[in-house]
């Protein structure tokens, strides 16, 4: 089975600074990738999503995530983020039909 | 607002008990997912269901049980309870039956607490 690794439980960051989410994943075979965010009291909502092409994927809300295969590497940047990006952010993975999530890492936005 | 629906918002019942949580998918949607977010093992993928067949089952007990009825809303059980049934249940649902190449839609969950 798949594992879905996010190293960073926590994230702070200030208004107007670039954000990078890490998530890494066990298997190298073929997969589809994800990222969702998760606002307080909310269900998930898809951000952007990896299944072919190109390796550089863009999202919602300015997000972008690049499949690295070598690395097995899926991670989430920002170029600018805004208080509103304050949520949890889940990376996750598709393999034959069943969903792996990771562990979720908190994007905390100071002003 | 996904267009998902759960009921109820909240339940707390007893060990040993028997609780069935509800979902009504999107209209047009075909598939219906559900999902376990706990403190302890995260978020999981229980099992999915297309126009009234399961699909692709996850990490689901053999405690729990789910069907989808012919008007599409689902229903997921969970029988003798346990204290680490204590989770907030997800439902999502999506058009066809390939949900990892379609956007799933997440509903608002049902809180469970197992007392």
């Amino acid at each position: 089975a798949q594992s879905v690794t996010q190293l960073d439980s926590q994230v702070p960051v200030f208004e107007e600074a670039p954000v990078e989410l890490r998530c890494n994943y066990s298997s190298s075979v073929s997969v589809y990738l994800f990222w969702y965010v998760q606002y307080p009291n909310q269900g998930l909502q898809l951000l952007l999503k990896y299944l072919s092409g190109s390796t550089l994927v863009k999202g919602i809300n300015g997000f972008e995530a690049e499949f690295n295969k070598s690395q097995t590497s899926f991670h989430l940047r920002k170029p600018s983020v805004h208080i509103s990006d304050t949520a949890e952010y889940f990376c996750a993975v598709s393999e034959f039909n069943k969903f792996y999530f990771g562990s979720g890492t908190k994007l905390n936005v100071k002003p | 607002d996904s267009g998902v629906t759960q009921t109820p918002k909240h339940l707390i019942t007893a060990t040993g008990q028997r609780v069935t949580l509800r979902c009504s998918p999107r209209s047009g949607d075909l598939s219906v997912y559900w999902y376990q977010q706990s403190l302890d093992q995260g978020l999981q993928f229980l099992i999915q269901y297309y126009n009234g067949e399961e699909r692709a089952k996850g990490n689901i007990l053999e405690r729990f049980s789910a069907q989808q009825f012919p008007d599409l809303h689902s229903e997921l059980n969970l029988s003798s309870l346990e204290l680490g049934d204590s989770a907030l249940y997800f439902c999502a649902s999506s058009e066809g039956f390939s949900g990892a190449q379609e956007t799933q839609y997440f509903g608002p969950g049902t809180r469970l607490l197992v007392l």
